[in-house]
């Protein structure tokens, strides 16, 4: 079956250092990979996804993530947080065999930059 | 070019009444999808359609939910006779294809509550 983890359910970073949002996977076949960000009483934006090629994808907003396919994993980063980057982060997969073409969402990860 | 529309933003239903929730996709997208999120929980999926056909409505209740896309027309989500549990966010995606590599396009979300 195919599935999301985001270990952390809050992460918090000062304002200019570097922020990590964890998340792992599970999936049968190749993964589709997509972070998205939720703020308060909105739905969600796209920020990047990894379907094929380089192992860093970059995305919107000045975040990357990298694919790992030895730790099943497929962190977001960002070199330099903002205050305006407090938000829920969802991570989520698609793909593997037998599914439909829905998401699989991590639990989110709460995320505040500490000015 | 708008976004996914999805009204009412909120709805308050009192036990056992009806709750309808109307999505428009984005124009040029045919696919569509209904999730739902509790408080803490990361979004289910519920049931994926195209214009006047249900795809996968693996994640949907079997009783009391229902979808529809027709040819004209918003996507509809009905809810009879609801209960508190059904109190959560519905949001609403759309794609342009049913490819696996696609971001889906998420609505801001209708806010259900049951009274």
């Amino acid at each position: 079956a195919q599935s999301v983890a985001q270990p952390e359910d809050q992460v918090n970073v000062a304002e200019g250092n570097p922020l990590t949002v964890k998340c792992t996977y599970s999936v049968s076949g190749n993964p589709y990979l997509f972070w998205y960000v939720q703020y308060p009483n909105r739905g969600l934006q796209f920020l990047l996804k990894y379907i094929t090629g380089d192992n860093l994808v970059k995305g919107s907003y000045g975040f990357e993530a990298e694919f790992n396919k030895s730790q099943t994993s497929f962190h977001l980063k960002k070199p330099s947080a903002l205050v305006s980057d407090s938000a829920l982060y969802f991570c989520a997969v698609r793909g593997g065999k037998n599914t439909g073409n829905q998401f699989y969402f991590g639990t989110g990860t709460s995320l505040t930059v500490i000015p | 070019n708008a976004g996914v529309m999805q009204n009412p933003r909120h709805l308050v239903r009192r036990r056992g009444q009806e709750a309808r929730l109307r999505c428009s996709p984005m124009k040029g997208h045919s696919h569509v999808y209904w999730y739902r999120q509790l408080p803490e929980e990361g979004l289910k999926f519920m049931v994926y359609l195209q214009k006047e056909n249900i795809i996968d409505e693996s994640g949907m209740p079997k009783e009391r939910f229902s979808a529809e896309f027709p040819k004209e027309g918003p996507s509809i989500l009905r809810i009879q006779q609801v209960v508190r549990g059904d109190s959560a966010a519905y949001f609403c995606a759309s794609s342009p294809s049913t490819g696996l590599s696609y971001e889906q396009y998420f609505g801001p979300g209708t806010r259900l509550t049951v009274t």
